[in-house]
């Protein structure tokens, strides 16, 4: 699986959309890239993925550019409950249910 | 439809003795995964069960074990606990299907064990 790069942490004023950057220059074209959040005290939830098309869901949208070596997750209109770590995952779609998990972005929504 | 549940929250054990962790995924769920959750290591992901068999192991020690059963529940044992075992257990359920596409999966709120 392609390893992921992603800013340790970042603020975004509630209300304003939150864009998490993430970097997966070495993946592969089988490669889909996942979001999945983990807010304190529980377990990850799984939020939105892609190929290469942008993809957009209740949660959020998910911009990936034309080479597929970088993806930005938005989150348009933040609420302090999205105050997580949030984790870009590549990983092929098909086989194991495996993740692995990087050590994601710390996104603090500030009232 | 109930979330995944694990049992116990919260657990503390002494070095040397052994425990077992329990994880009911979501009805209609044959996949079952578990992940270990440490401040250093952060996520890691232990195994993998479907339909009763194991399909994928992370790397650790033969010390953690699991199984699953025939209504999916699954359970992962460590034996011969030491300190660095402490860490937040994950347990994680899919509709997974054998050789099928990946799916996402749903995480149960975690066991908390404290080796002391």
């Amino acid at each position: 699986d392609a390893k992921t790069t992603q800013p340790p942490s970042m603020d975004c004023a509630e209300g304003r959309a939150a864009n998490l950057p993430c970097n997966h220059s070495t993946i592969s074209g089988n490669e889909y890239v996942y979001w999945y959040r983990q807010i304190h005290s529980q377990g990850p939830q799984y939020i939105i993925h892609g190929l290469k098309n942008n993809e957009t869901n209740e949660m959020a949208s998910l911009i990936i550019t034309e080479d597929r070596k970088s993806s930005t997750l938005i989150l348009p209109h933040a609420t302090l409950r999205d105050t997580a770590v949030y984790y870009c995952i590549v990983r092929v779609g098909q086989g194991a249910q495996k993740l692995v998990f990087g050590q994601g972005t710390r996104l603090t929504i500030n009232p | 439809k109930a979330g995944v549940t694990q049992t116990p929250r919260y657990l503390i054990k002494t070095r040397g003795q052994q425990v077992t962790l329990s994880c009911s995924p979501i009805s209609g769920h044959r996949s079952v995964s578990w992940y270990q959750q440490t401040p250093g290591q952060g996520l890691q992901f232990l195994f993998e069960y479907f339909s009763e068999t194991q399909r994928n192991k992370g790397n650790f020690p033969g010390r953690f074990s699991g199984r699953q059963f025939s209504n999916s529940r699954s359970e992962m044992n460590v034996s011969t606990l030491e300190l660095g075992d402490s860490a937040l257990y994950l347990c994680a359920s899919s509709l997974a299907t054998s050789g099928g596409p990946y799916n996402e999966q749903f995480f149960g709120p975690g066991t908390r064990l404290t080796v002391l």
